[in-house]
């Protein structure tokens, strides 16, 4: 069963602008992670922000957790077309360090 | 260094057969999980290996197995084919497995059941 929720399920942006991204949980997590896959390749990990944390930030991308809430927000700055990809969620919870994953936004960034 | 290693990359097999996937993880990393992607049930655990135990199991059927060897590197085999079988099989590595670390992906396994 799915943890996270992503939303939207699809995104399509020009290259340059934002593209936000939202995660909502259902239980209390020990941490929140960001994944990319390009179509039909593995994913590739972005950013872990723990529970006891705000906002992270790598490069262009931006994370931030409200635990009030349950729901985290990766933001992309500046997309560019190679951004093009799905982006995951996933969560660990309790005693499990074992991520449980979303299903998902689909983003595309057009040239 | 070289990342995680997944082989074969592309497989078709026949309903009712079985099938063993490989998986290489990055040299370090002693835990090994591997998940289950499906257009309809997104990505599913599967099981976790750590130090050649299996530590963690998700909900799949005994048809699913795994193991793990001396150098870290895991196997999964699927027993008696069917086609909801069809996904792509990712393993994924990490240190140690614990919830302060992300894990590292490699590009999966196709495997079509027809």
């Amino acid at each position: 069963s799915q943890q996270g929720e992503e939303d939207p399920q699809a995104l399509s942006i020009q290259e340059g602008e934002n593209a936000t991204m939202n995660c909502s949980y259902k239980t209390s997590i020990n941490n929140l992670q960001w994944y990319r896959q390009n179509s039909g390749r593995g994913l590739v990990h972005l950013i872990l922000i723990r529970s006891n944390e705000r906002e992270k930030h790598s490069g262009r991308l931006r994370v931030t957790l409200d635990t009030s809430k349950k729901s985290s927000s990766l933001l992309i700055t500046a997309s560019r077309a190679a951004d093009t990809a799905s982006y995951f969620c996933a969560t660990t919870s309790g005693g499990s360090y074992i991520p449980t994953f979303g299903r998902g936004t689909s983003l595309i960034v057009h040239p | 260094k070289a990342g995680v290693t997944q082989t074969p990359r592309y497989l078709i097999k026949t309903r009712g057969q079985q099938v063993t996937l490989s998986c290489s993880p990055i040299s370090g990393h002693r835990s090994v999980s591997w998940y289950q992607q499906t257009p309809g049930q997104g990505l599913q655990f599967l099981f976790e290996y750590f130090s050649e135990t299996q530590r963690n199991k998700g909900n799949f059927p005994g048809r699913f197995s795994g193991r793990q060897f001396s150098n870290s590197r895991s196997e999964m085999n699927v027993s008696t084919l069917e086609l909801g079988d069809s996904a792509l099989y990712l393993c994924a590595s990490s240190i140690q497995g614990e919830r302060g670390y992300g894990y590292t992906f490699g590009s999966g396994t196709r495997l079509t059941v027809v």
